[in-house]
């Protein structure tokens, strides 16, 4: 089983729907991250998390919501999605000490139309 | 802020060759990690190599190294040897050793391999 697990993989929704990306990981890391990649423009930073009482809005965190349920689980939220956020979304993990690079899920393909 | 600049959206390379990606970066800091990661066609985010600022040696693995450049601020990754599977988008990243280690990544470059 893979350590940072990414649902759904792929999703083609309808503007204005709402949408929730999660992630799960069973590397008992403490920091979670979630990016966006954009053709052109390589990945870049929505939110952050240390755990469950720590968020933090990252480079392009607007439209986007987070929850941290547990230690193990970081969900992404659109709540109206618009096409602009058509993308391929990441999570990543990392230990508290962040002395270990971070590991990515395998990414969810969400398209919006 | 910290950014990352890929200046080659593709390259290619013959198989056996050796090609070098292109990787500069702007910072004040004067402690952070730089990477390369490999993206291949089934989309996962792949280490390829990881360098400390701090460290004046290149970074190697296997058939990848680097040439870190920190006063001019570069950080390029060589591939001997190019093999078939290493076509991919590669990206060139940045981040702090401290704090909250946000990752800060540059465009990418795709590379294909021509057999």
């Amino acid at each position: 089983d893979a350590d940072v697990t990414q649902t759904p993989r792929n999703r083609i929704t309808k503007t204005g729907k709402r949408i929730m990306l999660e992630c799960s990981q069973t590397k008992g890391h403490d920091r979670m991250y979630w990016y966006r990649q954009d053709p052109g423009l390589g990945l870049r930073l929505i939110y952050y998390s240390f755990d469950v009482k720590d968020i933090n809005k990252g480079e392009i965190s607007d439209g986007y919501s987070v929850s941290r349920q547990a230690q193990a689980k970081f969900s992404l939220s659109l709540e109206s999605a618009i096409p602009n956020q058509t993308a391929l979304y990441f999570c990543a993990t990392s230990d508290l000490t962040g002395s270990q690079p971070q590991h990515f899920g395998d990414g969810t393909r969400l398209s919006i139309l | 802020a910290q950014t990352v600049t890929q200046s080659q959206p593709e390259m290619s390379v013959q198989e056996a060759e050796t090609v070098t990606l292109s990787c500069t970066y702007d910072t004040s800091e004067s402690d952070y990690y730089l990477f390369w990661y490999k993206q291949p066609p089934s989309r996962q985010m792949i280490l390829v190599i990881r360098q400390e600022a701090y460290k004046q040696q290149n970074a190697t693995e296997n058939r990848f190294s680097v040439n870190f450049q920190k006063a001019a601020k570069s950080f390029s990754l060589k591939i001997s040897d190019s093999q078939l599977g290493d076509a991919a988008m590669y990206f060139c990243a940045y981040s702090l050793i401290q704090g909250a280690q946000k990752l800060v990544f540059g465009q990418g470059t795709r590379l294909t391999i021509n057999p």
